[in-house]
């Protein structure tokens, strides 16, 4: 079963504005990615926050982690045209290499 | 090299065929994965590498073979397929973590990416 369930679905926004992500998960973590995807592409990773962070910043993109919620958001500032993708946030839960991957946010920036 | 290449970009295979995924990365990394993605919905592991050996089966149907034959490549062998595992098959990699219990510590690297349509 799916670990984290991202809202909204789908996100639609003017080039300028900032954009926000939200995923929620189940389980206990050792570190939540957020990945983008271009239209039918493979997925580019964006930024990593372990468990024992509760912030990080990686240029433009903003993530936050609340273990006690379960919870994590991305935030996207000054979007642009470019920035039109889908985003997963992906859990890291036990041993091994496995990753889980959220339900994911369709963003669409329009100029 | 940062790259994750896959061959074919585009597969079309009727039922009876045999086909294969290839996947490459010359980044030194030992995990390397095998995902299938629906569209709209997110990528789903079916199986992990490890240090050339597997690791990890979601348990997926013997239709699907997967091997590693060296630290550089990996094949998704494909026979008897149904209609409804057509899907964009995803490859990925990533530094192996040293202690196994300490989850996935790393970014994985992903290839664009084989759409596989099966008739």
């Amino acid at each position: 079963s799916q670990q984290g369930e991202e809202d909204p679905q789908a996100l639609s926004i003017q080039e300028g504005e900032n954009a926000t992500m939200n995923c929620s998960y189940k389980t206990s973590i050792n570190n939540l990615q957020w990945y983008r995807q271009n239209s039918g592409r493979g997925l580019v990773h964006l930024i990593l926050i372990r468990s024992n962070e509760r912030e990080k910043h990686s240029g433009r993109l903003r993530v936050t982690l609340d273990t006690s919620k379960k919870s994590s958001s991305l935030l996207i500032t000054a979007s642009r045209a470019a920035d039109t993708a889908s985003y997963f946030c992906a859990t890291s839960t036990g041993g091994g290499n496995k990753l889980t991957f959220g339900t994911g946010t369709q963003l669409k920036v329009e100029l | 090299d940062t790259e994750v290449t896959q061959t074919p970009k585009h597969l079309v295979m009727g039922m009876t065929n045999k086909k294969s995924l290839k996947c490459e990365q010359h980044m030194g990394h030992r995990a390397m994965y095998w995902y299938k993605q629906k569209a709209k919905k997110p990528p789903e592991l079916m199986f992990v590498y490890s240090y050339e050996k597997l690791s990890i089966n979601e348990s997926v149907p013997s239709r699907f073979s997967p091997e590693c034959p060296n630290s550089s490549l990996l094949n998704l062998h494909l026979h008897a397929l149904q209609p409804e595992d057509s899907a964009l098959y995803l490859c990925a990699s990533s530094q192996e973590s040293l202690r196994r219990s300490s989850g996935s510590r790393y970014e994985q690297f992903f290839g664009p990416g084989t759409r596989l349509t099966v008739l």
